[in-house]
């Protein structure tokens, strides 16, 4: 079936680093790929997304992109800071139908050091 | 701006109990869903709907039943609470139907419920 694999957590980083957080994917078909942040008390949200091969989905200078020959959307940002401390999910959506749904990976947590 | 509202925010009950969990949303979505997030587990859906009236299980629904009499309401009943329900609750709902196409679902702030 349909999955997410992320990376092993949690992660900290000291303010200015470079982050790398991996996600690999398994599904059938062309599914949409996604990285949603939960921040501390709060819901998840949506921070990008790529619908396709080689899209690069990229927010708040965050970028992923769709490596449909690794099945990777790796997350990436240049320079962290604290307030990106959080957990990030990556997600698809295998487009199998009209009902099919979201898949989340288990989640990493972010701290991010002054 | 509303958004996805839940309550109530925290909840504490003994082994037994029945509770509902509230949802409602304001953005006029056809699908609403309901996950639980555990540690270790990532989000797992429990139950979700298409639209008013129709309702369908997710991976884990043992345990939980849901109705959907309105667009805006999507309650989340325990009926016999297990401390294997202890969790954290999340009510979620998008524009396309079951998240499809865009993919993007607005999430709730969350419930943290434990049962004793």
């Amino acid at each position: 079936g349909d999955s997410v694999t992320q990376m092993e957590g949690p992660v900290t980083l000291s303010e200015e680093a470079f982050l790398t957080i991996n996600c690999t994917y398994t599904a059938t078909g062309y599914p949409s790929l996604f990285w949603y942040v939960q921040y501390p008390g709060e819901g998840l949200q949506l921070l990008l997304k790529a619908t396709k091969a080689d899209d690069k989905g990229s927010n708040k200078g965050f970028e992923a992109t769709y490596r449909k020959e690794t099945t990777s959307f790796h997350l990436e940002k240049g320079s962290v800071q604290v307030s990106d401390s959080a957990v990030y999910f990556c997600a698809l959506n295998p487009r199998t139908g009209a009902n099919s749904k979201l898949t989340f990976g288990k989640g990493i947590t972010l701290s991010v050091r002054p | 701006n509303a958004g996805v509202t839940q309550t109530p925010k925290f909840q504490v009950l003994k082994t037994g109990q029945s509770m509902t969990l509230q949802c409602a949303q304001d953005m006029n979505h056809e699908y609403m869903s309901w996950y639980r997030q555990d540690p270790g587990m990532g989000l797992r859906l429990i139950h979700y709907s298409v639209g008013a009236g129709i309702t369908d299980q997710g991976e884990v629904p043992n345990g939980y039943n849901v109705s959907r009499s309105t667009t805006e309401d999507f309650p989340l009943r325990l009926l016999s609470a297990a401390p294997s329900q202890t969790s954290v609750y999340f009510c979620a709902s998008s524009y396309d139907l079951a998240g499809g196409r865009s993919g993007e679902l607005f999430f709730g702030e969350g419930s943290r419920l434990t049962v004793l």
